[in-house]
């Protein structure tokens, strides 16, 4: 089983900073099965990124995917303040059917 | 737009069976490209995947909760289901019923989410 392991736990930053969150695999994912969602308190995650890099409906060009191989990013570019919540990555082995889940990264306003 | 609505008891107590049901509007469970998915949330925790279904009553489900899930589907109510036997207190959690899709590039992941529903196991 494809463990992942998200970093920093905690982020810290103002309103119109820069957010990189990385997600690493502890052996290599396919990108195209590798998922970005958000979730702020009280409320079902939201799908931001899918296939590592291709933004889901609706979401802001500000959210960048990025990364291959054990090693992914998601980049906010300037946060806005409904940016700021937890982050998880996603990925998919296919054979057999199994989805994991990040810890998550909470980003809070400094 | 598809939405997802989760609907079951509340509470539950040690032993029983968990079972909850998933209803689907706005479009229909036998869209092609996409699967139905259980999710749950232990309290102030990660999200860990379930199972899914498909509209045709194939599933997969977590190894690690196997031996104790069964999902079914109703096509004619547009509806999914869970049932989890034999609950603990660690089986306390957020249920989300969520849609798997199928992208054009072969990705795969959930696009739309119910808005949970709280299950707590105690006597």
């Amino acid at each position: 089983e494809i463990v992942l392991t998200q970093s920093p736990g905690t982020l810290s930053l103002s309103p119109g900073e820069r957010a990189n969150l990385s997600c690493r695999a502890s052996q290599s994912v396919s990108s195209i099965y590798l998922a970005w969602y958000q979730q702020k308190f009280g409320q079902a995650p939201r799908l931001l990124i899918y296939g590592a890099s291709r933004r889901a409906t609706g979401v802001p060009d500000r959210f960048t995917g990025s990364g291959s191989g054990t090693d992914f990013t998601l980049t906010i570019s300037r946060l806005e303040p409904e940016d700021f919540a937890v982050y998880y990555c996603q990925q998919y082995g296919p054979s057999p059917p199994l989805f994991t889940f990040g810890p998550g990264t909470k980003v809070d306003i400094k | 737009q598809v939405q997802l609505q989760e609907s079951g008891p509340g509470l539950v107590k040690p032993s029983q069976t968990l079972s909850l049901t998933c209803n689907v509007s706005g479009g229909s469970i036998n869209s092609g490209g996409y699967y139905w998915n259980w999710i749950r949330q232990h309290p102030g925790k990660g999200l860990e995947w379930i199972g899914h279904i498909y509209s045709s009553g194939s599933t997969s489900y977590n190894p690690s909760l196997q031996s104790r899930i069964v999902m079914t589907v109703d096509t004619s109510k547009n509806q999914f289901s869970l049932n989890l036997t034999s609950v603990t207190a660690a089986d306390t959690a957020v249920y989300y019923c969520a849609r798997g899709r199928r992208f054009t590039y072969g990705s795969s992941a959930f696009d739309n989410w119910g808005q949970g529903t709280l299950v707590t196991v105690s006597p």
